[in-house]
């Protein structure tokens, strides 16, 4: 069974320095990995994806992601965080290209301080 | 952007009584929906998962009988809670996976905060 772990419950970073909010994931085939972000009592808003081909994929908002095979992991990173930032971010997985169920990690509340 | 809405974004309901909420895709045709729930500070549970035409996938421990879902269209797809019961007060969000395109991501309703008194 695919899942998802996002070992950080929160993240704090200073306004301007880069960020990293750390996802690892496990499913036994292709996985397809995307990140979201929500805001208070708010729908999820995607920010990136990474399906096949490079494993630097750029996002929304100036966030971008590596997917490392060998280490199960993509880990979502800023290169100078925003206050504006703050938010609940979920990392996710879908197992092989069906529409099949995607399955989240527990969310990571990252917190910009000025 | 695809568009998924969904409505009420909050409601407040009497114990014993029903709840319907609506997941619409706005400008595309979505072959499968999903229903997740959000505890406070908690990530988004599955629910089930609702095919256009056909009988929802309930996640296991999910009662399909309180959480009724009915896919009748490829643009809308309903959650009716039944009987609620102050423990079923939580977040609700709905996401729809556009067809013909299982690359793509899932786009979200905005949730529905659903308050049983």
């Amino acid at each position: 069974a695919q899942s998802v772990a996002q070992p950080e419950d929160q993240v704090n970073v200073a306004e301007g320095n880069p960020l990293t909010v750390k996802c690892t994931y496990s499913v036994s085939g292709n996985p397809y990995l995307f990140w979201y972000v929500q805001y208070p009592n708010r729908g999820l808003q995607f920010l990136l994806k990474y399906i096949t081909g490079d494993n630097l994929v750029k996002g929304s908002y100036g966030f971008e992601a590596e997917f490392n095979k060998s280490q199960t992991s993509f880990h979502l990173k800023k290169p100078s965080a925003l206050v504006s930032d703050s938010a609940l971010y979920f990392c996710a997985v879908r197992e092989g290209s069906s529409a099949s169920k995607i399955i989240f990690g527990s969310g990571t509340r990252l917190s910009i301080r000025p | 952007g695809a568009v998924v809405s969904q409505h009420p974004s909050w409601v407040i309901c009497k114990s014993g009584t029903s709840v319907k909420i609506e997941c619409r895709s706005l400008d595309f045709q979505a072959t499968t929906m999903f229903w997740y729930r959000q505890f406070p500070k908690q990530s988004l549970m599955l629910m089930a998962t609702s095919n256009e035409g056909s009988k929802a996938t309930y996640e296991q421990g999910v009662e399909k009988d309180k959480f009724l879902i009915n896919h009748a269209s490829l643009t809308l797809s309903t959650l009716t809670v039944t009987s609620a019961h102050p423990e079923d007060s939580s977040f609700y969000i709905c996401s729809a996976q556009e067809q013909g395109y299982l690359n793509t991501e899932a786009f979200f309703g905005q949730g529905t905060r659903l308050t049983v008194v």
